[in-house]
């Protein structure tokens, strides 16, 4: 069974820096490409960033880019998104989701709640 | 870049009725539609993808239609499980495959 695990949020202040990780397992990971996608408190779905399967096509959404960098380890089957300079509106529950790049996001994990604030 | 739009924003109805929820694309997508349920407190679950084919493990009572501008995603008989969040998304043009604002499906 597919199952992604995020982990890595919390509450940090305007400006701060903060690096998710999501853990994989059930299927063969390096073979897959993944993405993030969040979530603004009460507001629809937002794709940020994705990996391809050997981590050498990279691309970010405009909200994030020269902020986040996307990066993945497929010895120990896991993503990350190292985030930097944040704003109250990332504020957002993140996922990290499989698929994307001309193709619909076929599993999800459960997502883990970033937190802008003062 | 290419914008989705569901209709309508919240629908209202009663369990055991047939209902239909429309997304509309700025611009052609062709049939590089999908569709997610989100229940509340959950993440975003894959229904349905180029336009008309149910995701595994998905029931036969959810069907999606369209191509092009136009698509439909229809649940027959309505279970309580199902009133929940509807998004489209398109993936024809990439980044960044863009997700519609979504349909309240409430009691």
């Amino acid at each position: 069974e597919v199952h992604l695990e995020e982990s890595g949020g919390g509450l940090v202040q305007p400006g701060g820096s903060l690096r998710l990780s999501c853990a994989a397992s059930g299927f063969i990971f390096s073979s897959f490409e993944v993405n993030w996608v969040r979530q603004a408190p009460g507001k629809g779905l937002d794709w940020i960033a994705y990996i391809n399967s050997d981590g050498s096509a990279i691309y970010y959404a405009d909200s994030v880019k020269g902020r986040s960098t996307i990066s993945r380890d497929n010895a120990k089957n896991s993503l990350s998104l190292q985030m930097h300079s944040l704003r109250a509106d990332d504020t957002a529950v993140y996922y990290c989701a499989t698929g994307g790049y001309y193709a619909p996001f076929d599993y999800w994990g459960q997502g883990t709640l970033v937190t802008v604030s003062a | 870049e290419i914008v989705m739009t569901q209709s309508p924003a919240t629908l209202s109805v009663s369990p055991g009725e047939r209902i239909t929820l429309s997304c509309r694309a700025s611009q052609s997508v062709r049939t590089n539609l999908a569709w997610y349920q989100q229940r509340p407190g959950q993440s975003p679950r894959l229904l349905i993808y180029s336009a008309s084919t149910r995701a595994i493990g998905v029931p036969a009572r959810f069907s999606g239609s369209g191509s092009g501008t136009e698509f439909t995603l229809a649940i027959s008989s309505l279970q309580s499980e199902d009133f929940a969040l509807y998004y489209c998304q398109e993936y024809n043009n990439w980044p960044p495959g863009t997700f519609g604002q979504g349909t309240q499906l409430d009691i």
